[in-house]
């Protein structure tokens, strides 16, 4: 069975501060997907990022930028410098490919963390 | 271009009722999820609707059951409501492409559902 683990219940940290959420995972198959969702108060999912298990490959987008390691089982997020407009409950999800039909099965979400920046 | 679409927004219904929720998904997509959230809680995972068809589906009963229609919209149903049913339900698309890789699922703002 699929499992998402995110340690840290809740982080705050003052405006202009780095901050690295984590995120470890579990699964038995070779081919899955990893996800970072926010979402602020509002309640919507916003997608951040999406990556499959066979691209190691770092990725920065703006502020954001997100550590995918494979040997520890880990899809870290970190956000520089961040900004009040950061605050939200950030969930890591995964999920594992169906077989020749392509696509992808649901998402298990880890329990999420809630992200407090302060001015 | 309209992202995910839901209705109604809020919804309050008695126990024991029957409650439908409407997802209309990302233009393109054509793969349909439904989720659960529970104040406090991550989401969980409904179902998943392809082709008109449920194609897998989460640890939840048989009191919750779905529809997909032709142009992709789907519905959630659930029947006999319980107090435990209050909770913001979330619908996804997507798009299952064999072969490929591209698989990113979009979330609708969601329904909020009071069980009274």
């Amino acid at each position: 069975a699929q499992k998402v683990t995110q340690a840290q219940t809740e982080i705050s940290v003052v405006e202009k501060e780095d901050v690295t959420l984590d995120c470890v995972y579990e699964t038995r198959d070779t081919t899955y997907y990893l996800f970072w969702y926010k979402q602020p108060p509002s309640g919507e999912l916003v997608f951040l990022i999406r990556r499959n298990s066979f691209d190691e490959q770092n990725e920065i987008s703006g502020r954001y930028s997100w550590n995918f390691q494979k040997s520890t089982s880990s899809f870290n997020f970190t956000i520089t410098a961040s900004q009040v407009v950061d605050s939200a409950v950030y969930f890591c999800a995964l999920s594992e490919a169906l077989g020749s039909g392509g696509g992808a099965d649901g998402l298990t979400f880890g329990k999420g963390t809630h992200l407090i920046i302060q001015p | 271009d309209a992202g995910v679409t839901q209705s109604p927004t809020h919804l309050i219904k008695t126990r024991g009722q029957q409650v439908t929720l409407r997802c209309s998904p990302k233009s393109g997509h054509d793969t349909v999820s439904w989720y659960q959230q529970a104040l406090g809680q991550e989401p969980q995972f409904i179902f998943q609707y392809y082709e008109e068809e449920e194609r897998q589906r989460g640890n939840f009963p048989d009191r919750f059951s779905g529809h997909q229609f032709p142009n992709y919209s789907s519905e959630l149903n659930v029947n006999a409501l319980l107090l435990g049913d209050s909770a913001l339900y979330l619908c996804a698309s997507s798009i299952r492409l064999a072969g490929t890789s591209s698989y990113e699922q979009y979330f609708g703002p969601g329904t909020r559902l009071t069980v009274t």
